[in-house]
């Protein structure tokens, strides 16, 4: 199994642009997040999805977008880029379900500057 | 107040040594409980669960005390290896959410 993949490994933006971050899981876990992380802030959650169609906002929502077409894939789009959004990009995946102990399975990550 | 708060470090110990890390959470409806390892420019990993008896595996040991909201970490016997940032991690199972903390720094010394 890969466990959780994402691409790209690198990103550099200009202010304004738009772009994707791809995450994909193999495990057939239902829960999937997106978090940022930041210098001396750990990691903040940006937008998570529980199933298939089913997404819900994190602590710092603002400026991002998720889908959830698939159980497999989990999306972030950035609208328009901007300088605060510069940081380390994190998905993960899930185990087990609400009601549960679950672990997190995290990607190695995505790092976005953004000029 | 944060959700859960860590002593930043770093901590600087010799190898062979016992170091601990403590960490607090402010919701007691908190219900499970991770120490994550991440290392330099990598992603976390999960290092142990924390079960309300305790726990260990190997030279790590975890403890909840539940009654003053805090979780700990004992590291015995430290190996070079052993240097990375500690996240302590918080889940409440009626919510979807992970609150992390943002780490304690263990740098291992020959």
């Amino acid at each position: 199994n890969a466990g959780v993949t994402q691409t790209p490994k690198f990103q550099v933006l200009k202010t304004g642009q738009s772009m994707t971050l791809q995450c994909a899981q193999d495990m057939n876990h239902e829960y999937m997040s997106w978090y940022r992380q930041d210098p001396g802030m750990g990691l903040r959650l940006i937008h998570y999805s529980v199933g298939a169609g089913i997404t819900d906002q994190g602590e710092v929502p603002n400026g991002y977008n998720v889908s959830r077409s698939t159980t497999e894939d989990f999306p972030l789009r950035l609208l328009s880029a901007a300088p605060s959004q510069t940081s380390v990009y994190f998905c993960a995946s899930t185990s087990g379900r609400q009601g549960t102990v679950r672990e997190q399975y995290f990607g190695p990550g995505t790092r976005l500057t953004v000029t | 107040r944060k959700e859960v708060e860590q002593d930043p470090g770093p901590f600087n110990v010799p190898e062979g040594a016992t170091v601990a890390f403590n960490c607090t959470y402010s919701n007691s409806a908190s219900q499970s409980f991770f120490w994550y390892r991440q290392d330099c420019r990598k992603e976390p990993k999960l290092l142990m669960s924390v079960y309300s008896s305790g726990n260990e595996d190997g030279r790590f040991t975890a403890q909840l005390n539940r009654a003053s909201q805090y979780i700990s970490l004992l590291i015995r016997d430290s190996k070079l290896s052993d240097s990375a940032t500690y996240l302590c991690v918080v889940n409440r199972y009626n919510f979807n959410k992970f609150y992390f903390g943002s780490g304690t720094k263990l740098n291992v010394k020959p």
